[in-house]
């Protein structure tokens, strides 16, 4: 079955650094999204992209974040100066646009440490 | 503002019996909810949708109701088994929007 991958599973760094998520989507799917969760909290919703461009940003996604369409097959979040509060799981999806509000497929996600 | 609410954290039930999990909505009229499985450290994996205009789904030991009067979603598991152990998320749309996700409910399947 495909599968959203994401690199890398561990990041650890300090506080004022750049760090770049990778995510590879599912090949034939156009919707792409990052979702973050605080440990013992919800999965948020962080931005969603289409068509080469953000569709839609929570409040969440402030100038620090930053997400790019590399190539053909790579999808990137750039924080550019972490904080603590950045310390979160970061899950990258991707969907089917043609089965409609199906096919959500997640990636086991970036353990993100900022110390 | 728009609000899933998962209100129970956590349910233990004993192996065989049937799992109900409650979500609920408000400022909020969803066209799809849909139900995941998250286990510890992974994604969500998706498990059933349904829509507004739709009473009920299943699938194998799962099925999912949909109730726009009391705004309100009920996820089933019968012959629940330990395997089933795990957080379940409730998620909605209106579509075209990104999902908005509920706390979760973390079950827990006794032998």
């Amino acid at each position: 079955e495909p599968e959203v991958t994401q690199t890398p599973s561990h990041q650890v760094t300090q506080m004022g650094q750049e760090v770049i998520l990778r995510c590879v989507p599912i090949s034939n799917h156009l919707y792409f999204y990052w979702y973050r969760q605080i440990l013992g909290q919800k999965v948020e919703f962080l931005v969603s992209f289409y068509n080469n461009e953000i569709s839609e940003k929570s409040e969440i996604f402030d100038d620090q974040f930053s997400v790019e369409r590399p190539d053909g097959s790579n999808f990137t979040l750039k924080i550019r100066s972490t904080k603590l509060e950045d310390s979160a799981m970061y899950f990258c999806a991707s969907r089917d646009a043609n089965r409609g509000p199906y096919g959500y497929t997640f990636g086991s996600g970036t353990r993100l440490t900022v110390v | 503002s728009q609000k899933i609410e998962q209100n129970s954290e956590a349910l233990n039930i004993q192996e065989g019996k049937t799992a109900t999990l409650t979500c609920n909505y408000t400022n909020y009229s969803p066209a799809y909810l849909q139900w995941y499985r998250q286990d510890p450290g992974r994604g969500p994996v998706f498990l059933l949708l349904i829509r507004e205009n739709e009473k009920e789904k299943r699938k194998e030991r799962l099925k999912v109701t949909f109730d726009t009067t009391l705004k309100q979603s009920l996820f089933h598991i019968t012959a629940s088994q330990p395997a089933d152990s795990a957080t379940y998320l409730c998620a909605a749309t209106m579509g075209n929007t990104p999902l908005v996700f509920g706390k979760g409910t973390r079950l827990s399947v006794i032998a």
